[in-house]
């Protein structure tokens, strides 16, 4: 059984370009969260998703981020218009249903915006 | 405004020794207190969790202290091994709502166990 799978784990974009992040959670697993660690900081909540549903994205930035968990496929994080403070450690997490103890964390992908 | 303040922000230990990381928090509404411990290029995993009605949890070499009142954790790490070198990331949330996968983590403590 694999773990939660995120791609790409590196992504260099210029400023002004999209920055399309996936994650695909672990088999079984229909709750996906995204969270985001900035340089030197703990990581920080962004958005809750359930299979086509937005449940929480209180953490989310107002403007240029997106998220989606189609019924098929990945969930996707979208980056509209990256800007130099985009560049983060974007990690998503998945679980079965609620967060539990069997909610695990993929390796993340690192952005890099130049 | 931080929330969970977390030190040291690096620490270094001899093989062997005590391990010892804490982390205060703010909010009274939290209830969930998990660490968590990251290597370098991966996501970071649980490692030990605790809730309020308790004020001490132990799994293996890895101990939880917890002081209410004091609105503070501790993660205790005995016989400190090599092995154990990565980042740990002390965490609260708050079940109101079930809402307690909003995490807030602290800025990590890097350790580094020598041989």
């Amino acid at each position: 059984n694999a773990g939660v799978m995120q791609n790409p784990r590196h992504l260099v974009r210029r400023r002004g370009q999209e920055a399309r992040l996936r994650c695909s959670p672990m088999k079984g697993h229909s709750h996906v969260y995204w969270y985001r660690q900035l340089p030197e900081e703990g990581l920080k909540f962004m958005v809750y998703l359930q299979k086509e549903n937005i449940i929480d994205e209180s953490g989310m930035p107002k403007e240029r981020f997106s998220a989606e968990f189609p019924k098929e496929g990945p969930s996707i994080l979208r980056i509209q218009q990256v800007v130099r403070g985009d560049s983060a450690a974007y990690f998503c997490a998945s679980s079965p249903q609620g967060w539990s103890t069997e909610a695990f964390f993929g390796q993340g992908t690192r952005l890099t915006v130049v | 405004q931080q929330q969970v303040k977390q030190s040291p922000q690096s620490l270094i230990v001899q093989k062997g020794g005590i391990s010892i990381i804490n982390c205060a928090y703010e909010n009274t509404a939290f209830d969930y207190f998990p660490w968590y411990q990251q290597f370098p290029g991966k996501g970071p995993a649980l490692l030990i969790a605790i809730r309020p009605d308790v004020s001490e949890k132990k799994e293996g070499r890895f101990t939880i202290s917890f002081n209410k009142s004091a609105k503070q954790f501790s993660l205790h790490i005995m016989d400190s091994q090599p092995g154990d070198s990565a980042t740990y990331f002390c965490a609260a949330s708050a079940n109101s709502g079930g809402s307690n996968y909003k995490l807030t983590f602290g800025k990590g403590t890097l350790l580094t166990v020598n041989p």
